[in-house]
């Protein structure tokens, strides 16, 4: 069965740091690109991260960049977020999510189609 | 950034209606549009890729149109199970992937 599992959320006052990691197993974890996606109490979906298959090429969005980072050991299956400077807007379930595509035509379309059941991180003091 | 408006925000129907819920990017995107349901205390799940390819194990009654800015998700016959909240997600710029701000269908 494909699956992912997220763990390592929890309370942690402003400032801190938290890593949480992301667990896959059913498919070639190495051969995928990866995301983390979070969403904040009652709130929308909000892209946070991306990383290629080989770790060479990632992205962050504007409003965690320069405090979070995205990881992977293909080794071991594994995906990570580090985040730093946590800040209360930060407080959110973060769900790990396989980036899939297929090629029609001349365009190769991407698309998010496992998701893990996500990790509630809550920022306060 | 590609920015994306979904419209209604919210929408009350009933067992048996058909449904469209629109989205439109900031932007031309071609098809790079993807359409998912989530339900309370849920992962989201893919429903339409490609703007209008359906994922494998969806019903057929999810349909998704559209190409450019204009994009619609189509439930062709409500059942109880389809009450959630649907959110598009353009994939057009792989290094800042946006969602709208989601749908939620309501039981009338």
């Amino acid at each position: 069965e494909v699956q992912l599992v997220e763990s390592g959320g929890g309370l942690v006052q402003p400032g801190g740091s938290l890593r949480l990691s992301c667990a896959a197993s059913g498919f070639t974890f190495s051969s995928y690109e990866m995301n983390w996606v979070r969403q904040a109490p009652g709130k929308g979906l909000e892209w946070v991260s991306y990383i290629s298959s080989s770790g060479s090429t990632i992205y962050y969005a504007d409003s965690v960049k320069g405090r979070f980072t995205i990881s992977r050991d293909n080794a071991k299956n594994s995906l990570y977020l580090q985040m730093n400077s946590l800040r209360a807007e930060d407080t959110a379930v973060y769900y790990c999510a396989r980036d899939s595509g297929i090629s029609v035509a001349v365009n190769y379309y991407y698309y998010m189609d496992v998701w893990g059941k996500g990790t509630t991180v809550t920022v306060s003091s | 950034d590609i920015q994306m408006t979904q419209s209604p925000s919210s929408l009350s129907a009933s067992v048996g209606d058909r449904v469209t819920i629109t989205c439109r990017a900031s932007q031309s995107i071609s098809s790079y549009l993807n359409w998912y349901q989530q339900k309370p205390g849920k992962a989201p799940k893919l429903l339409i890729y490609a703007a209008s390819s359906l994922q494998s194990g969806v019903p057929s009654r999810f349909s998704g149109s559209g190409s450019g800015t204009d994009f619609t998700l189509t439930i062709s016959s409500l059942q109880p199970e389809d009450f959630a909240t649907y959110y598009c997600q353009q994939s057009y710029s792989t290094s800042v992937y946006t969602f709208g701000q989601g749908t939620k269908l309501e039981i009338k």
